[in-house]
């Protein structure tokens, strides 16, 4: 079956700076991959997603970037402020309305 | 429409008790699907429906878990002879094959402690 792996568990930057995740899939039928950020007692929320026939998406201050190729696929979050502060799963699917697979998530701290 | 909402927020048992969890999707959403949530880990699949058809059941889900949605609007998920690690949050999620790629959407989970 479909196995996500995800780095960093952990991520901390300067408020400003970038962030960045890395995930990796192992099931070539997954055709796609949201994001979802979790904050602390909340539910998982989506923040954006990408389709595997689509190499790259942006949404203001977040990209994601996807090699279909290499079963890779990046969050980027640009100029973080402290509000993003939370936990991130990468995960994969075959279609948006099938199963989801999460990886284990990325607890990113930005600090003020 | 709220969202899809989950009763109750928190459910505490002993051992061996049975509990019984119920999810609302969003009214027009198909598909509903339950998950499994530990501490610092993500969230990982148990089942799913599409209306009242379950489709699928994780290989990691014992006998003692089963999971209904009798009219295809909302669902149940129920726990028999419960055990400590039962202990967690139970995540339901909905959406809809019938509108395009939607995403699923979750509700606010319902956390299970065993004593």
């Amino acid at each position: 079956g479909e196995n996500v792996e995800q780095h960093p568990s952990t991520l901390s930057v300067q408020e400003g700076d970038s962030a960045v995740i890395k995930c990796t899939y192992s099931d070539s039928a997954s055709n796609y991959f949201p994001w979802y950020k979790q904050e602390l007692g909340k539910r998982p929320q989506l923040i954006i997603d990408i389709r595997s026939n689509v190499g790259e998406k942006k949404d203001q201050r977040i990209a994601v970037t996807l090699n279909k190729t290499a079963k890779h696929f990046s969050l980027h979050i640009t100029e973080t402020q402290p509000e993003d502060s939370a936990v991130y799963f990468c995960a994969a699917s075959e279609t948006s309305y099938d199963k989801v697979i999460f990886g284990p998530g990325t607890s990113l701290s930005v600090i003020p | 429409d709220t969202g899809v909402s989950q009763d109750p927020r928190h459910k505490i048992t002993k051992r061996g008790q049975n509990v019984t969890f119920r999810c609302d999707p969003i009214s027009e959403h198909n598909r509903l699907y339950w998950y499994r949530q530990t501490l610092g880990q993500g969230p990982e699949f148990l089942t799913y429906f599409q209306n009242e058809a379950q489709l699928e059941k994780s290989r990691l889900l014992s006998d003692r878990f089963s999971a209904e949605r009798p009219k295809g609007s909302f669902s149940t998920l129920e726990i028999q002879r419960t055990e400590q690690g039962d202990s967690a949050m139970y995540l339901c999620a909905s959406s809809s094959t019938n509108a395009g790629n939607q995403p699923q959407h979750f509700g606010d989970g319902t956390r299970l402690s065993i004593l």
